[in-house]
């Protein structure tokens, strides 16, 4: 079966101090990986997108996630949150040969002043 | 950022009342999608289209319709709204980027919130 599992709903961390986001997923094919984040009362925004290129995935607003094969995994980190960066994230994958879309449940992210 | 457009952003109507949700896109893209996420759950897809005249049912069954007739505009209608269709419903669309469609990039609308009285 094809899946995506975010494994926390919830993640709080404080201002200036590294996000982690994780993502899980399991195929028997070629994924193609996608994080989006969503405001509050907004659509969903594409942060970055792992298409087999390079591993390691630079996105907007100082976003990055590194897709690990031997773990099937896409983790989304920034270095040092900010204040704005809380929202909504959703892991979203896409199969070879299934083009639409599969989402995580989401991940809120909250940021302590 | 795509620019991709719907409206209304928000709207509170009647049971029984007939509703159409509008979504454009100017990008020229094939492919649309309409989503529909529950306030703190996951999007589900209600309705996708190849193209002009193509529109198929997505993996939630939905008593919405959707119709195709430019390639720029997705529509999608509620006949007979009721509490039940409450709810956000994102409008999306594919780009065709390079590589194999699996690896397309989705964009999504600002999505419009409807509530059912």
């Amino acid at each position: 079966a094809q899946s995506v599992t975010q494994l926390d709903s919830h993640v709080s961390v404080s201002e200036g101090t590294p996000v982690l986001l994780r993502c899980n997923y399991s195929s028997s094919y070629s994924p193609s990986l996608f994080w989006y984040v969503q405001h509050p009362n907004k659509g969903l925004q594409l942060l970055l997108k792992y298409t087999s290129a390079a591993t390691l995935v630079k996105g907007i607003n100082g976003f990055e996630a590194e897709f690990k094969k031997s773990e099937t995994s896409f983790h989304l980190t920034k270095p040092s949150a900010h204040m704005s960066d809380a929202a909504e994230y959703f892991c979203v994958v896409r199969f070879f040969g299934n083009e639409k879309l599969t989402f995580g449940t989401g991940t809120r992210l909250t940021i302590i002043p | 950022e795509a620019d991709i457009y719907q409206t209304p952003r928000y709207l509170v109507i009647g049971t029984g009342k007939k509703i159409t949700l509008e979504c454009s896109q100017t990008m020229g893209h094939d492919k649309m999608y309409w989503y529909q996420q529950d306030p703190g759950m996951e999007l589900h897809l209600i309705h996708y289209s190849y193209g002009v005249n193509s529109t198929e049912k997505g993996d939630l069954s939905s008593e919405s319709t959707v119709s195709r007739i430019r390639t720029e505009h997705f529509p999608l209608t509620l006949e007979s709204a009721r509490p039940s269709h409450t709810s956000q419903y994102l409008c999306a669309s594919s780009a065709r980027d390079r590589g194999p469609r699996y690896q397309d990039t989705i964009y999504f609308g600002e999505g419009s919130w409807l509530t059912v009285v």
